[in-house]
């Protein structure tokens, strides 16, 4: 059983298109993350979502628009891609129990390509 | 200038050798975590540490935070090929919530 899973793991599509990835996770976790990383395999926050709440929003392009139907769901829509947006992005979720200690769990990514 | 820098980026060294990978920031954090990242998959955590000082061993790991908790290090005794992947320490700052920043990355090769 997985335990976060992204949708679909690899996109090539044009720019100018919108795109949407889907995540799902069923570890009863109530905080879920979008994070990008970048061909230097840096890895950095996008948003993060409690219980359906957004509580963390980077200065990330309003072309990105998370949705969280259900605590267990974070979906990532993408307005008018862009060259730069080609990266691999990560859903992960975790416990929001003390701010120190939280594991975070990884989906296994979906890889973006922009033409 | 990322808020926590590790080094070196790229390692490449032979079975059986000794590795440190540091991890860096002038900024002080409540807790530490290293994760290691393989091909085509996410992250996967193999310590968290949260007191100044700190030393905790996975095996043939050994991670520290530092006394201040601005830095923490990662050593690999007689390194194997399985240990092979990218190594990402991530930190929460102190009164910064839930937010999980990640380090720049060490890309390890360990070769036969």
């Amino acid at each position: 059983d997985t335990a976060v899973s992204q949708t679909p793991k690899y996109l090539v599509t044009q720019m100018g298109n919108d795109k949407s990835i889907k995540c799902e996770q069923n570890l009863g976790h109530d905080t879920m993350y979008w994070y990008k990383q970048d061909s230097k395999k840096f890895l950095k926050i996008m948003f993060s979502y409690n219980n359906k709440e957004l509580i963390i929003n980077e200065t990330v392009p309003n072309r990105f628009s998370p949705k969280s139907p259900d605590k267990a769901h974070l979906n990532l829509h993408i307005n008018s891609l862009e060259l730069g947006d080609s990266a691999v992005y990560f859903c992960a979720s975790s416990h929001r129990q003390g701010p120190n200690t939280g594991e975070l769990f990884f989906g296994e990514g979906s890889r973006l390509t922009v033409l | 200038t990322q808020l926590l820098e590790q080094s070196p980026q790229f390692l490449s060294i032979q079975e059986g050798e000794n590795l440190t990978v540091y991890c860096n920031s002038s900024s002080v954090f409540s807790s530490l975590q290293w994760y290691r990242q393989e091909p085509g998959e996410g992250p996967v955590l193999l310590v968290t540490v949260v007191t100044g000082g700190e030393v905790k061993k996975l095996k043939r790991l050994t991670f520290q935070f530092g006394d201040a908790r601005k830095d923490s290090s990662l050593h690999i005794t007689a390194a194997q090929t399985g240990d092979t992947g990218l190594y990402l320490c991530a930190g929460r700052l102190t009164g910064g919530g839930n937010k999980l920043t990640f380090g720049t990355g060490t890309q390890l090769k360990v070769e036969l």
